[in-house]
């Protein structure tokens, strides 16, 4: 069965410091891998997604993520926090089940930045 | 440009009551999604259709039933509900071409059960 794990459901950083939000996957082959941020009683919005092109990809908001197949990753960063960096993020993967795509998501991560 | 519209924002049930959830997408996606968030949980897949007349179950399917008689339209209903369907409920659509099936979420609809 195909899982989502994210490490870590609180992660606090400095703002200006670095943001790493870690996502790790189990497919017996590549997926498509998503991250996803959640703002306060909104819904989801796509940060970036890789669909094995280049392995690290780039998103909106200075965000980025890498796929690493060998240690089944895909983590998140960001090389600066900013205080509206602060919402929760999810990391996706979707693989083809009986000819269907769909969609799983990992528990979430929740990041306070700090001042 | 609307994208995924959830109706009602918000909503309080009492246990055995039943309502219906409303999504509606204007991206002429093939794919839709309605999944529960509960806190420390992420999203749960409640039910998926890949095209109008076809849905089927996700994890928790449990307590809810779904229709697509267009591809538009994709409402969630519940039966007889239950404190443990207190949630959020997320409304999602996506393509299923190239580039991966990138999923469009509904601003949420929260249900509380009392």
């Amino acid at each position: 069965a195909q899982s989502v794990t994210q490490l870590g459901s609180h992660v606090s950083v400095s703002e200006g410091a670095l943001v790493l939000l870690r996502c790790n996957y189990s497919s017996s082959v590549p997926p498509y891998l998503f991250w996803y941020v959640q703002y306060p009683n909104q819904g989801l919005q796509l940060l970036l997604k890789y669909t094995s092109a280049a392995t690290l990809v780039k998103g909106i908001n200075g965000f980025e993520a890498e796929f690493k197949k060998s240690e089944t990753s895909f983590h998140l960063t960001k090389p600066s926090a900013h205080m509206s960096d602060a919402a929760e993020y999810f990391c996706a993967v979707s693989l083809l089940s009986g000819g269907y795509n769909k969609l799983i998501f990992g528990a979430g991560t929740r990041l306070a930045v700090h001042p | 440009n609307a994208g995924v519209t959830q109706t009602p924002k918000f909503r309080i049930l009492k246990i055995g009551q039943s309502m219906t959830l409303q999504c509606t997408q204007d991206m002429n996606h093939n794919y839709m999604y309605w999944y529960r968030q509960d806190p420390g949980m992420g999203l749960k897949l409640i039910y998926y259709s890949v095209g109008a007349g076809i849905t089927d179950k996700g994890e928790v399917p449990n307590g809810y039933n779904v229709s697509r008689s267009t591809t538009e339209d994709f409402p969630l209903r519940l039966e007889l509900a239950a404190p443990s369907q207190t949630s959020v409920y997320f409304c999602a659509s996506s393509y299923s071409g190239t580039g991966g099936p990138e999923a469009f979420f509904g601003q949420g609809t929260r249900l509380t059960v009392v």
